[in-house]
């Protein structure tokens, strides 16, 4: 998607290890989010980031935390991933504070085993 | 409960049928609304956007939003096997934080 690259794309990783996920935009957007998608549960906020060093919890965020150091990058780490974390991750951009909607990364598709 | 319910389908019809796809939503702080659509495997893209109640319209698709019903739809007129997806609601209080309904799957035959 033109302006906002997620990676990796596919990841395996073993139960109770971390895994760090990363969003780059080149929009320069203030808005920055992490959802999860999973079947029969829509898209989940997870955290999201108002600004450099400015961030905040959404709906699921327990197990994960998140860092946006710079305008462009948003991560996503699990800090010991379990099982019930297997899914696929998007981040999303939006523009003003006003919501004129997002524009999606193409995903991360995360399995723990 | 949750705050966006979306007719689960899946949805099937015939090329050049109109489509009707619909959420209720029970917050009433709810102010905007949008429609994506997503296609197997990649992110959803943002079709329609709209602030308060009314409708909008844009080439084939149409947005509604009744505030009074909680409720908005998308409809798609003259649908195509390309329209084939699964379309997601989401709506939001203020900036951000979208919450979404869980999608429809629609497939257009031939």
């Amino acid at each position: 998607d033109a302006g906002i690259t997620q990676s990796p794309r596919h990841k395996v990783t073993e139960t109770g290890t971390p895994v760090t996920l990363r969003c780059h935009q080149t929009e320069n957007h203030r808005y920055m989010y992490w959802y999860r998608q999973d079947p029969g549960h829509g898209l989940r906020l997870i955290h999201y980031s108002y600004g450099v060093k400015d961030t905040d919890k959404g709906e699921v965020s327990d197990g994960y935390s998140v860092s946006r150091s710079k305008t462009e990058d948003f991560l996503l780490t699990l800090e010991s991933a379990t099982s019930s974390q297997t899914s696929v991750y998007f981040c999303a951009i939006s523009e003003s504070e006003l919501n004129y909607g997002y524009t999606f990364g193409s995903g991360t598709r995360l399995t723990v085993v | 409960q949750k705050e966006v319910e979306q007719d689960p389908g899946p949805l099937s019809v015939p090329e050049g049928a109109i489509v009707s796809l619909n959420c209720t939503y029970s917050n009433s702080a709810f102010q905007y609304f949008m429609w994506y659509r997503q296609y197997s495997r990649k992110g959803p893209e943002l079709l329609m956007y709209t602030y308060s109640s009314g409708n909008k319209e844009d080439g084939r698709f149409t947005a509604q939003v009744d505030k009074s019903s909680k409720y908005i739809s998308l409809f798609i007129r003259d649908s195509q096997p390309s329209d084939s997806a699964t379309y997601l609601c989401a709506m939001s209080v203020e900036a951000g934080k979208s919450t979404f309904g869980d999608g429809t799957t629609l497939t257009v035959k031939p």
